[in-house]
């Protein structure tokens, strides 16, 4: 059975701090592991890493993998308030190509402190 | 941008009753699915969709869930005779090709009492 597991639960720090969110994985299969952001409702994409090493980057967060070690990072620097969500990892296999389905992580709440 | 739509946004029923959760998929997406999220554990996989059959599903959906497109634009699931169990918020997405692309509609959050 394919398996996420993010650490931490959940993040509490302050305005301006920088962070990293932890994601490690076991599946059969993979193809690429994908990252989101949950703030009220639906998950939101920020990024999907197929290959070891190559950091992707979007304004203040980027996120890396390491498929030998089966994990990624996300990190944000100088958070905001707005930064606050639960920060969901999944993974993405090969069962039938088009059909993939995504096995998620339990998420990390980061919450940014004013 | 091009937007998953679900209705409603919060449905309450009675345990044993019938539901069907409604989703409108992006129009020129190919490939649909249904997760759910019960409150505080991850979201989890329960069906995808593909040229009007399903091509995969997991274990939590049994025989009381069913997903249709009855019209070319609606794509339904269908929960037969819930159970408190079923409480969970459900989301559709849509892609046009496997997770590239893949877009979450804002949710149903269905309370089962």
């Amino acid at each position: 059975e394919d398996k996420v597991v993010q650490s931490p639960l959940s993040l509490v720090v302050h305005e301006g701090d920088t962070v990293t969110l932890n994601c490690s994985y076991e599946v059969t299969n993979f193809r690429s592991l994908l990252w989101y952001k949950q703030e009220k409702k639906a998950p939101t994409f920020l990024f999907m890493l197929t290959s070891s090493g190559i950091e992707k980057k979007s304004g203040r967060l980027s996120s890396i993998l390491d498929k030998k070690e089966l994990f990624s990072i996300l990190n944000i620097t100088a958070t905001q308030t707005g930064d606050s969500a639960v920060y969901l990892c999944a993974v993405e296999a090969w069962p039938n190509f088009g059909n993939e389905k995504l096995t998620f992580g339990t998420g990390t709440r980061l919450t940014i402190i004013p | 941008e091009p937007e998953v739509t679900q209705t409603p946004s919060h449905q309450v029923t009675q345990m044993g009753q019938e539901v069907i959760l409604r989703c409108v998929p992006i129009s020129n997406h190919l490939y649909f699915y249904w997760y759910r999220q019960i409150l505080g554990q991850k979201v989890e996989f329960l069906v995808s969709f593909y040229n009007n059959e399903i091509s995969e599903k997991s274990e939590i959906f049994d025989d009381q869930f069913s997903v249709e497109r009855p019209d070319g634009s609606n794509f339904t699931l269908k929960i037969r005779s819930t159970k408190l169990e079923d409480s969970a918020m459900y989301f559709c997405a849509s892609s046009e090709q496997g997770v590239r692309g893949y877009t979450f509609g804002s949710g149903t959050r269905l309370t089962v009492v």
